[in-house]
């Protein structure tokens, strides 16, 4: 079974501050996909990445295969990015096995 | 393109009791999946349904279960409600495989046990 580490699991940071979310997997995958979580509980698919680098806007997803570790990084953050982000891997019979999660705080 | 629908959005049971939750994936796609997220344990993954079929499941007991039907809306059922089952439950749909494709979470039916 995939184990799933995510850090830091909370980040509190000041408006433009350019930000670093971690995680990595113990076991082979087929992808890795970033969430994110507003309060309320809705979840939005921001990344799904099995190799190199994407982007999208402010965010930016890269993933080392070899290393078994992703990135997920914010620029210009902004307080409305404040959300708790999930790192999830898939590749097994188990589905998507989930981090717990990292909680950010952008503050103006 | 409507998104993934849940319903009921909230739900209060007392133990004992049995619920059904629904969910209906994006026009097109053929698997969901659903999800546990609880504050202790974090997001779990239940079971996932393609084509009708079970494709995989998590470790939980029997007394949760799923369906998918021909127009691709699943339910999943809970017998003999405990009350660490209260939880958010939340189903996901993608088009193919959900190892290689993009899920859509639906809102979510929060499960209140008593």
């Amino acid at each position: 079974k995939n184990e799933v580490e995510q850090s830091p699991q909370n980040l509190t940071a000041q408006e433009g501050e350019f930000i670093t979310i971690n995680c990595s997997y113990s076991v082979g995958i087929s992808a890795l996909h970033w969430l994110q979580q507003h309060p309320g509980g809705g979840i939005v698919s921001l990344f799904m990445l099995s190799s190199g680098k994407k982007k999208h806007g402010r965010l930016i997803a890269t993933i080392n295969i070899q290393e078994k570790h992703s990135s997920l990084h914010i620029t210009a953050s902004h307080p409305r990015d404040s959300a708790v982000y999930i790192c999830a891997v898939s590749g097994g019979a188990d589905g998507l096995t989930f981090g717990k999660g990292t909680h950010l705080i952008i503050q103006p | 393109k409507a998104g993934v629908t849940q319903t009921p959005r909230y739900l209060i049971k007392t133990r004992g009791q049995q619920v059904t939750l629904s969910c209906s994936p994006i026009s097109g796609h053929r698997s969901v999946s659903w999800y546990q997220q609880t504050p202790g344990q974090g997001l779990q993954f239940l079971f996932e349904y393609f084509s009708e079929t079970q494709r995989n499941k998590g470790n939980f007991p029997g007394r949760f279960s799923g369906r998918q039907f021909s127009n691709s809306r699943s339910e999943m059922n809970v017998s003999t409600l405990e009350l660490g089952d209260s939880a958010l439950y939340l189903c996901a749909s993608t088009l193919g495989s959900s190892s290689y494709n993009e899920q859509f979470f639906g809102p979510g039916t929060r499960l209140t046990v008593l």
